[in-house]
């Protein structure tokens, strides 16, 4: 059974620190891992990653993949309010839809 | 459409009722899938289409849930003779093919059976 898991659950951090989330996963047939962000409802799209120890980056937001030792990191650099949010990490199993992980909630006080 | 949008956005339902929650997909996007997510916890795979196909239902709970997506575009969920552990939040993805492509959700329907 395909399964993710997701380390911290919740994270509480002032404003300008940085953060890492773990996501680590067993899956039969590793095609990609997904890195998601939900607020107060869709889940929105941040990263996909196939390649071991090749770095995505958006803005502030970073990760990574080793698929040597089944695990992703997402990075957070000089949080801001605005990235509270759950971060979702996924991989799609063997019925091509996703599995997920419970998610970190992640919380940036001012 | 610029998005995948879900209606309705809410739905209250009686013990025993039938509910029919619909998905209108990214235009073009071939694969779609529905997810069940309760409070506090990540989705959880329900079903998936390629165009009008559907090539999994292994995550539908019970024999009480039907999808369908006739066209190939848009899909209805249906929940027959709800319970009240049907109450989650139901939320749609649509893909431009197969995985790894990524998904992207519509802001899902949350149903709360009474």
């Amino acid at each position: 059974e395909d399964k993710v898991v997701q380390s911290p659950l919740s994270l509480v951090v002032h404003e300008g620190d940085t953060v890492t989330l773990n996501c680590s996963y067993e899956v039969t047939n590793f095609r990609s891992l997904l890195w998601y962000k939900q607020e107060k409802k869709a889940p929105t799209f941040l990263f996909m990653l196939t390649s071991s120890g090749i770095e995505k980056k958006s803005g502030r937001l970073s990760s990574i993949l080793d698929k040597k030792e089944l695990f992703s990191i997402l990075n957070i650099t000089a949080t801001q309010t605005g990235d509270s949010a759950i971060y979702l990490c996924a991989v799609p199993g063997g019925a091509d839809g996703l599995t997920f992980g419970k998610g970190t909630h992640l919380i940036i006080q001012p | 459409g610029a998005g995948v949008s879900q209606s309705p956005r809410y739905k209250v339902a009686k013990r025993g009722q039938d509910v029919a929650l619909r998905c209108d997909p990214i235009s073009g996007h071939v694969s779609l899938f529905w997810y069940q997510q309760a409070l506090g916890q990540g989705p959880e795979f329900l079903t998936y289409f390629q165009n009008e196909a559907q090539l999994d239902k292994s995550g539908l709970p019970s024999d009480r849930f039907f999808a369908e997506r006739p066209e190939g575009s848009v899909s209805t969920l249906k929940i027959q003779r709800t319970q009240q552990e049907d109450s989650a939040v139901y939320l749609c993805a649509s893909s431009i093919a197969r995985p790894p492509y990524e998904q992207y959700f519509g802001p899902g329907t949350r149903l709360t059976v009474t």
